[in-house]
């Protein structure tokens, strides 16, 4: 079974320019999560998806970050524009809406560096 | 404020010995806890949760304890590998025992376990 995927692995761009930043769960997983990691702090949750919608939203940070998923499957995350501090690794995770643990299961993260 | 958090930032161990990452939580309505590992380049991946109506869980090589009196979850890895280097976070669900939608996880800051060969 295919893990969640994200992609790009790795992005580097100027302040005020725009990323978006993509992620794939494992398949039949309802619920998405999206997290990041600033430097030096822990992974802090931005939001979580139930299919397409939206069930929490409390962590993300301001009205420059929008995430989509639109017909229940990959998600997007929108930077824009992104400012200096927007740096760090972003995570993706998905699980199981019948899952009796709840585990969620991360990706690789995409490293995103603003400069 | 709520929080869960880790006592050490780094744990550095010989090969072959037992290792303990400690963490310590301050909601004690919080009812679900998980041990995640991430290795340089990685994402984290899932070792081991505990509910918190248990206070000890074992699995492959690992172990979980929770003292709810002190609000306190360690991890114990026996026979420490190489490959076990990694940085070790706990976390927090409230809604894992809720039997619906899973919630969003509440991440210490991580703790760098070193095996020294």
């Amino acid at each position: 079974e295919a893990g969640v995927t994200q992609f790009p692995s790795h992005s580097v761009i100027e302040k005020g320019q725009t990323v978006t930043l993509r992620c794939d769960p494992i398949s039949g997983h309802d619920n998405l999560y999206w997290y990041r990691r600033v430097m030096g702090k822990e992974i802090k949750f931005l939001l979580h998806f139930v299919k397409e919608s939206k069930q929490d939203e409390s962590g993300m940070p301001n009205n420059r970050f929008l995430a989509e998923r639109t017909g229940g499957t990959y998600s997007t995350l929108k930077v824009q524009p992104a400012e200096l501090e927007d740096s760090g690794v972003y995570f993706c995770a998905s699980s199981q809406v019948t899952s009796v643990t709840g585990t969620q299961y991360f990706g690789p993260g995409t490293r995103l560096l603003v400069l | 404020g709520e929080s869960v958090g880790l006592h050490l930032p780094t744990l550095s161990v010989q090969e072959g010995d037992n290792s303990i990452i400690n963490c310590a939580y301050s909601n004690s309505a919080s009812d679900y806890f998980i041990w995640y590992k991430q290795e340089s380049g990685k994402g984290p991946q899932f070792i081991i949760d505990i509910r918190s109506n248990m206070d000890k869980r074992q699995g492959q090589r690992v172990t979980v304890l929770l003292n709810k009196t002190v609000k306190h979850l360690s991890l114990q890895i026996a026979a420490t590998q190489p490959g076990d280097s990694a940085v070790y976070f706990c976390a927090e669900n409230r809604d894992g025992n809720s039997g619906g939608s899973n919630y969003k996880l509440t991440f210490g800051k991580g703790t760098l376990l070193t095996v020294n060969p």
